[in-house]
C-alpha cells in the first residue's frame, strides 16, 4: 500500500527553527508537496520538491531524499501566524496526490 | 483575480436529505479535484476531470456523484447524507498533473453539517 508518515503534532517557541519531516513509500514518485492548511480552511501550496536536495523560499525550506523516502519543511523565524497543519503528500506514478495525515504545528510565544 | 470558488462555505443539511456542491474556477485548469476531509485527517480524494474524462476513486460511496457541464464547473452531488459525511469538501484544480507546473490549487471548501 501506499503511506504517508509525519508527526501528528509538534511545538515550537515564537522565533526559533523548526523542521518537520516526512516519509513516504509510494507506487512511484512525481515530486512531493508541502501544503499549509489554517484551521477550518483550504490548503495552500508551500513547496513542490523533485529532484533531490534543497529548496529555499523565504522563511520556509524543503529537503528531498528520494532514495531514503524522506522528506522535510524546515521554517525559521517562527511567527505566531505560522500555527497551522502542514501536509506532505506524494504525487504516485499515476499522477495522483497521496496525502499524509497532516502535522498540526504549534507555535508559543 | 484568478481563482477557484466553492459555494456555499457552509452547508446545513439533513439526515437522507439530497444535497449538491458546486466549484468553479476562473484558472482555465484541465483538471478538477473533489476531496472530503475529516478534521485532523488528510484529503482524501473522491473524484476527478481530466478535461472531461472522470475519474473516480474505487472506495468513494456510491452515495457520493459529480458532475462537470463544461471547464469551469463541477458539482458535487450527495444523494443521501449520512452523519459520516459530515466532513469539509474541498474542490482543487490543476493545469496538469503530469506537467511542470502541477501544483493543485484549493477552493475555500464547503463545511457540510448532516443532523
Amino acid at each position: 500500500g501506499q503511506n504517508i508518515d509525519q508527526p501528528t503534532e509538534m511545538t515550537a517557541t515564537e522565533g526559533a527553527i523548526v523542521q518537520i519531516n516526512c516519509t513516504y513509500q509510494t507506487s512511484g514518485f512525481n515530486g512531493l508537496f508541502w501544503y499549509q492548511q489554517h484551521a477550518g480552511e483550504a490548503p495552500t501550496f508551500l513547496s513542490y520538491n523533485v529532484l533531490d536536495g534543497l529548496e529555499e523560499k523565504g522563511r520556509f525550506s524543503s529537503f528531498l531524499s528520494r532514495s531514503k523516502g524522506y522528506s522535510y519543511l524546515l521554517l525559521k523565524e517562527l511567527q505566531m501566524k505560522d500555527s497551522a497543519s502542514y501536509l506532505c503528500a506524494v504525487l504516485d506514478s499515476n499522477y495522483q496526490l497521496i496525502w499524509g495525515a497532516g502535522t498540526k504545528l504549534i507555535i508559543k510565544p | 483575480d484568478a481563482m477557484v470558488i466553492q459555494n456555499p462555505r457552509y452547508q446545513v443539511t439533513q439526515f437522507g436529505k439530497p444535497v449538491t456542491l458546486s466549484c468553479s474556477q476562473t484558472l482555465n485548469h484541465n483538471v478538477m479535484y473533489w476531496y472530503q476531509q475529516k478534521s485532523s485527517q488528510a484529503p482524501k480524494l473522491l473524484f476527478h476531470y481530466y478535461d472531461k474524462d472522470f475519474n473516480n476513486e474505487a472506495d468513494t460511496p456510491d452515495n457520493f456523484q459529480s458532475r462537470r457541464p463544461n471547464t469551469s464547473f463541477c458539482f458535487l452531488d450527495i444523494r443521501s447524507p449520512g452523519l459520516g459525511d459530515a466532513a469539509m469538501y474541498l474542490c482543487a484544480t490543476s493545469r496538469d498533473p503530469s506537467g511542470t507546473y502541477n501544483e493543485q490549487f484549493f477552493g475555500p471548501g464547503t463545511r457540510l453539517t448532516v443532523l
